[in-house]
């Protein structure tokens, strides 16, 4: 079975920095989606960033980016330019590429506090 | 384009008694998936639904069931409910079954049992 694990409970960041949230997986499928999803306040998922196996560029989605390494079964978020409006919780999530399981898997989740 | 809708937005109900939850996905998702994230446990995988059955389900009791209607809206159904269930129950949709597009959440349902 598929695990994802987020290994910082929470982090914090200066307005203006770049921060890393990381997110490591333990896979035995080749194709599989990686997500980046944001929780606010306000309890809704909101997706940041996909990113599909078998693409070896890095997704870009603005400030956000990922660092993929799959050898590594690695996938971590970088937010540059932290503005207020990212605290909030981000979960990593896998997908298997096949139909049969189409859940997506969470890690626990980072809480980002972006500081002033 | 209305996004996934999720009703009623908390509910509070006693032990022993059942909980239906419900969820309207976006105009053209044929799935549906719930979840439930309880505190400090993330989001842990209930059921999934598309066109009309069940198709994967989580380690979850039988008590925790659900159906989903010609129309794709689904119903969360939570019998002899139990302090442990208080959560936040978050339904998604998507687009098709293998696309990997990734999902559209509601805002959940706040469920507490006491």
């Amino acid at each position: 079975a598929q695990t994802v694990t987020q290994s910082q409970p929470e982090m914090s960041v200066q307005e203006a920095e770049t921060v890393t949230l990381s997110c490591t997986y333990d896979t035995s499928e080749s194709d599989y989606y990686l997500f980046w999803y944001k929780q606010p306040p306000s309890r809704q998922m909101i997706l940041v960033i996909r990113q599909e196996a078998y693409k070896q560029q890095n997704a870009t989605e603005n400030r956000f980016s990922v660092n993929f390494q799959k050898a590594a079964k690695s996938f971590s978020l970088k937010i540059s330019d932290s503005q207020l409006g990212d605290a909030a919780m981000y979960f990593c999530a896998y997908r298997s590429y096949g139909g049969s399981q189409g859940n997506l898997i969470f890690g626990k989740g980072t809480k980002l506090s972006v500081k002033p | 384009e209305a996004g996934v809708t999720q009703s009623p937005t908390h509910l509070i109900k006693t032990r022993g008694q059942q909980a239906t939850l419900r969820c309207s996905p976006i105009s053209g998702h044929t799935s549906v998936y719930w979840y439930q994230q309880a505190l400090g446990l993330g989001l842990q995988f209930l059921l999934w639904y598309d066109e009309g059955e069940e198709r994967n389900r989580g380690n979850f009791p039988p008590r925790f069931s659900g159906r989903q209607f010609p129309n794709y809206s689904s119903e969360l159904n939570v019998n002899a409910l139990e302090l442990e269930d208080s959560a936040l129950y978050l339904c998604a949709s998507s687009l098709e079954r293998a696309g990997g597009y990734g999902y559209t959440f509601g805002s959940g349902t706040r469920l507490t049992v006491v």
